[in-house]
């Protein structure tokens, strides 16, 4: 059972090129969720999804896209790299349940823009 | 506005002894607190939850504690040890809504070193 599974692990990248960052689980979770770690903010949540067809924005969206069209992938696209999204990136995914709101994350993909 | 507050970026205890971590929200709405404990080049790994009905629950040595009227949530490990040593995250969600979206909304970490 892989759990939640991101790739790449590394990335480095110009400023101003684009690339996409895959998520991908094999749990069947309803919910899927980017989220980006940054020195002294914590975890803070960039977009996230309900289900697929439906994603909607979180506390710092500005930058990137994202789309759902299936239950199992959850991609994250950089449009434009800015050195702002030096960071280190990880995707969530939890079943839509009101007694439990446990999510998995993947290992992160650490990405540095130059 | 930061909605979860972790304001000890760390904290370090002797092996044996009570780790207490603590953590403060602002959003009334949040009715579901969670611990996640985060080792380097790993992503978080869940530890311990609580909904917001209950004011404490036990897990083998962590025990979490929610104090509602303060918005104030606090994490016990007894007795910590040396493997406890990671950075832990306090998150809330607000399940309980009809827009119950699965969001998580994440403090900015304690850094718990627990010394041999």
């Amino acid at each position: 059972n892989a759990g939640v599974t991101q790739t790449p692990k590394f990335q480095v990248l110009k400023t101003g090129q684009s690339m996409t960052l895959q998520c991908a689980q094999d749990m069947n979770h309803e919910y899927m969720s980017w989220y980006r770690q940054d020195p002294g903010m914590g975890l803070r949540l960039i977009h996230y999804s309900v289900g697929a067809g439906i994603t909607d924005q979180g506390e710092v969206p500005n930058g990137y896209n994202v789309s759902r069209s299936t239950t199992e992938d959850f991609p994250l696209r950089l449009l434009s790299a800015a050195p702002s999204q030096t960071s280190v990136y990880f995707c969530a995914s939890s079943r839509r349940n009101h007694q439990n709101t446990e999510a998995f994350f993947g290992q992160g993909t650490r990405l540095t823009v130059v | 506005d930061q909605q979860v507050k972790q304001n000890s970026p760390s904290l370090s205890v002797q092996e044996g002894r009570i780790s207490i971590l603590n953590c403060d929200y602002t959003n009334s709405m949040f009715d579901y607190f969670l611990w996640y404990k985060k080792y380097p080049a790993e992503g978080p790994t869940f530890l311990i939850s609580i909904s917001s009905i209950k004011d404490k629950n036990e897990d083998g040595r962590f025990t979490v504690f929610l104090n509602k009227s303060a918005k104030h949530l606090s994490l016990h490990i007894v007795p910590s040890q040396p493997g406890d040593s990671a950075v832990y995250f306090c998150a809330a969600s607000a399940i309980g809504t009809s827009s119950n979206t699965g969001k998580l909304i994440f403090g900015q970490g304690t850094t718990l070193q627990v010394k041999p």
